[in-house]
């Protein structure tokens, strides 16, 4: 199994520009999240899912979007990259949600810097 | 909102020298997982606690859950470069939401 795969591993942009991030895991989890890891903060929820097609809203939604078209992929958008958007992203997977008391697997981030 | 506070946030520590870094909960734990990452790496599962008291061990890593004080620590013995990294915590934040600790910064000097 690969696990969480995320692509690429590495970017940079332009303020403005917009892109997807890729998140991939093949352990057929229906819970899927994506965080942001900035120093000193810690991750902070962006967005998550509890399966194909329902998505919600994390700590920090602002500036980004999610779609869970299948059970496999998780893609994060960033509409208009901003600065402050400047950060490792992680995505992390599990069977089920927090409550079910099942440990996240993360994949091994996206490190993102916008200009 | 449940919030996660880790102390130390850094810690630099002799080699062979014993380690402990605490995670305290402003809500009731319920359960609370112990992650390590390595520098430009992904966070790896260590271990989850689910019940107030239990203790569980790996290798020269132990975590202990008090719900009564809704605070976990995470012990190491005998220290050794590969535990360098960081160390987070991360609980059931309600509304399947997982939130996290800042972190915990480990340096160990040879």
């Amino acid at each position: 199994n690969a696990g969480v795969t995320q692509t690429p591993k590495f970017q940079v942009l332009k303020t403005g520009q917009s892109m997807t991030l890729q998140c991939a895991q093949d352990m057929n989890h229906e819970y899927m999240s994506w965080y942001r890891q900035d120093p000193g903060m810690g991750l902070r929820l962006i967005h998550y899912s509890v399966g194909a097609g329902i998505t919600d809203q994390g700590e920090v939604p602002n500036g980004y979007n999610v779609s869970r078209s299948t059970t496999e992929d998780f893609p994060l958008r960033l509409l208009s990259a901003a600065p402050s958007q400047t950060s490792v992203y992680f995505c992390a997977s599990s069977k089920q949600g927090p409550q079910s008391n099942q440990p996240q697997h993360f994949g091994d981030g996206t490190r993102l810097s916008i200009l | 909102s449940q919030e996660l506070e880790q102390s130390p946030q850094s810690l630099i520590v002799q080699e062979g020298k014993n380690l402990t870094i605490n995670c305290t909960s402003s809500k009731t734990l319920y359960g609370l997982y112990w992650y390590k990452q390595k520098y430009g790496e992904g966070l790896i599962f260590l271990m989850m606690l689910q019940k107030g008291g239990e203790e569980k061990s790996h290798e020269k890593i132990t975590a202990k859950l008090d719900e009564k004080k809704q605070q976990s620590s995470l012990h190491i013995t005998a220290s050794q470069p590969s535990h360098a990294g960081i160390y987070l915590c991360g609980a059931d934040g309600g509304a399947q939401k997982l939130v996290f600790g800042q972190g915990t910064r480990l340096t160990i000097n040879p």
